[in-house]
């Protein structure tokens, strides 16, 4: 069975920090990994998306790895600023069997301090 | 296209009572998802459609849970009798197959 743990629980950083998110999956098989971003409150809104055959994606400030045969994403956040604080949460779409649902993490909760 | 919409927003319940949630996904998306979200967890699946059909539903999903999606389109989250235990954010979200999913605000269901 697939479970995604991200750590840590709750960050709290200077604004202007660089910061790096972490999630690791149990099942390589993945289809793809994609990071949101959730406002308290709020539904998700995507970041980023990995496909399984790529091993980083770029937005902006964003950038997000991945290592598949590990089990391993980051999220690296450059010059983190307060309007960043919100919940990160990772998610995979595993490979084969179920084709719908993504599977998600606890999150991770950022709190950028001016 | 101003992406994923849900209705109701909030959604104040008394336990025994039965409520509908609504989700119109964006207009040019086959699959459309729901999910169940609680206070510190992230979203748990719970079934997703394929047009109008239902492709997949969650052990989670108990009898007292139904979804449709009639004319593939627009769809109806239905739970009867609900529980405390059903208090949730519920989330709706669509996608073209084999493209990333888009999310609503959700819907926040309190039972009291």
């Amino acid at each position: 069975k697939q479970e995604v743990t991200q750590i840590p629980a709750a960050l709290s950083v200077p604004e202007g920090e660089n910061l790096v998110l972490n999630c690791s999956f149990t099942d390589s098989a993945i289809y793809n990994l994609q990071w949101f971003r959730q406002d308290p409150g709020k539904g998700l809104t995507s970041l980023l998306l990995i496909q399984s055959s790529q091993r980083e994606q770029t937005s902006g400030r964003l950038n997000a790895s991945l290592d598949k045969s590990s089990g391993r994403s980051t999220l690296y956040i450059a010059a983190s600023q307060p309007g960043d604080s919100a919940t990160y949460l990772c998610a995979v779409r595993p490979h084969g069997g179920s084709q719908g649902n993504l599977i998600f993490g606890k999150g991770t909760k950022l709190s950028v301090k001016p | 296209d101003t992406g994923v919409s849900q209705d109701p927003r909030h959604k104040i319940t008394k336990r025994g009572q039965n409520v509908t949630f609504r989700c119109d996904p964006i207009s040019e998306h086959n699959r459309l998802y729901w999910y169940r979200q609680t206070l510190g967890q992230g979203p748990e699946f719970l079934t997703y459609f394929q047009n109008e059909a239902q492709l997949e539903k969650s052990r989670l999903l108990s009898d007292r849970f139904s979804a449709e999606r009639p004319k593939g389109s627009f769809s109806t989250l239905e739970i009867q009798r609900t529980e405390q235990g059903d208090s949730a954010m519920y989330l709706c979200a669509s996608s073209l197959v084999s493209h990333p999913q888009y999310f609503g605000p959700g819907t926040r269901l309190t039972v009291l």
